[in-house]
């Protein structure tokens, strides 16, 4: 069955590289493009990339600056990477895909803080 | 951006009853192709969010048909009958038209 799950560090000090890995099964990253999506704690959503299925990549100009999004077709894996962090990155980062009814699977979430 | 405005903020609804969520995009959400990019979300206390409705009125795949979505261009509800203890949560539209895609601040289903 279709699955996503984020894994990364859940603590990253202040103006460090964060570094988020996205691996999925059930699908394919050729056939689907693969969103992150980010969550302050007790706030809303927020869009922060894709890569799409092609390979390409697009972003939220807001981050764009700081943000990468790649992949490793032959592990099922998406990677994203953003630098310069701060603590009002301090958030849930999603993965989640986009099937023809829209984000129609998310992965679990990871936590990640940033604070010294 | 497009902007989404949901309303209202939170939501207090007897089981049984129905209950209606609004949400309203700066832009129209209505493609060329004649399909509306807009969407509904649940996020369940401490859970991922997952599809309800998709372009506006769409029930998702194993989603209860308690679940509904109208509307227009840019003005749409998410109504919701017979509501369950399980509905609890917060819900949020989106939109797929374009890019950054956006969603709206949320609404919190409690039951009374």
């Amino acid at each position: 069955q279709v699955q996503l799950k984020e894994s990364g560090p859940g603590l990253v000090q202040p103006s460090q590289t964060l570094s988020l890995t996205c691996t999925v099964s059930g699908f394919s990253l050729t056939s689907y493009h693969v969103h992150w999506v980010r969550q302050p704690p007790g706030k809303g959503l927020e869009w922060m990339g894709v890569m799409w299925s092609d390979g390409d990549t697009s972003y939220n100009s807001a981050l764009k600056s700081r943000l990468s999004i790649s992949r490793d077709t032959s592990k099922s894996q998406v990677f994203l990477k953003m630098s310069s962090l701060q603590t009002e990155d301090t958030a849930t980062y999603y993965c989640a895909r986009v099937g023809p009814p829209g984000f129609d699977y998310w992965g679990q979430g990871v936590m990640v803080t940033v604070s010294s | 951006d497009i902007v989404m405005t949901q309303a209202p903020l939170s939501v207090s609804v007897t089981p049984g009853e129905s209950a209606s969520i609004s949400c309203r995009s700066s832009k129209s959400l209505l493609h060329s192709n004649g399909i509306t990019y807009v969407y509904w979300y649940l996020q369940k206390p401490g859970k991922s969010p997952q599809l309800l409705i998709y372009r506006m009125s769409n029930l998702a795949s194993g989603v209860p048909d308690r679940f509904s979505g109208s509307g227009s261009e840019t003005d749409f509800t998410l109504k919701i009958s017979r509501v369950e203890a399980e509905d609890v949560g917060i819900y949020y539209c989106g939109q797929l038209l374009e890019n950054p895609l956006t969603f709206g601040s949320g609404t919190k289903l409690e039951i009374k």
